[in-house]
């Protein structure tokens, strides 16, 4: 079974200023995503980004990157430049690639809160 | 973009009684949607799998009977909590989406006095 670790449970950063989430995640298969997702005060989940496992290249999305590290099962959010905005619980999660046009179950972390300080 | 809509947003119900939740998928056919259950502050945990037209897979430990699911089409999946108890005051998410890409209901916060 796949497992999700987010070893932070709270992260707090002044606004303006550079962020990293922690998250590993253990599997045995080659095909998966794994995402960041963002939970502010209304609890509706935000998609902050996305990773293919087979895509090298680290995911960018404006002011959020991740460090994708496959061999160490690796998974850290990059926050930059701070915003009072971004305070919210982020969740990383896994999904295995179900293939075809179903999108399938995920598993997430423990979730980190995060603090933004003005 | 693909839409999916959870309803209600909020509910109170007395000991005992049934509630149900609906999570609909709003511009895209859905045949599996996703049941989470979350306590506060702390991480969503899969309850089961709604696959339309068939029966529910659920999640060791979670119980067919007191949590029902329908997803008679391809639009809409319901949760229904049967002779709720104060325990099973929670926050339930719905998911649903098509390829890589995840969509999630609003999420209903269900208590029961």
């Amino acid at each position: 079974a796949q497992t999700v670790t987010q070893s932070q449970p709270e992260m707090s950063v002044q606004e303006a200023e550079t962020v990293t989430l922690s998250c590993t995640y253990d599997t045995s298969e080659s095909d998966y995503y794994l995402f960041w997702y963002k939970q502010p005060p209304s609890r509706q989940m935000i998609l902050v980004i996305r990773q293919e496992a087979y895509k090298q290249q680290n995911a960018t999305e404006n002011r959020f990157s991740v460090n994708f590290q496959k061999a160490a099962k690796s998974f850290s959010l990059k926050i930059s430049d701070s915003q009072l905005g971004d305070a919210a619980m982020y969740f990383c999660a896994y999904r295995r690639n179900a293939g075809g046009t179903s999108y399938g179950k995920l598993t997430f972390g423990q979730g980190t809160i995060l603090t933004v300080h003005p | 973009g693909a839409v999916v809509s959870q309803h209600p947003s909020r509910v109170i119900c007395k000991s005992g009684t049934s509630v149900k939740i609906e999570c609909r998928s709003l511009d895209f056919q859905a045949t599996t949607m996703f049941w989470y259950r979350q306590f506060p502050k702390k991480s969503l945990m899969l309850m089961a799998t709604s696959n339309e037209g068939s029966k529910a897979t659920y999640e060791q430990g979670v119980e067919k009977d007191k949590f029902l699911i329908n997803h008679a089409s391809l639009t809409l999946s319901t949760l229904t909590v049967t002779s709720a108890h104060p325990e099973d005051s929670s926050f339930y998410i719905c998911s649903a989406g098509r390829t890589s890409k995840g969509f999630f209901g609003q999420g209903t916060r269900l208590t029961v006095v």
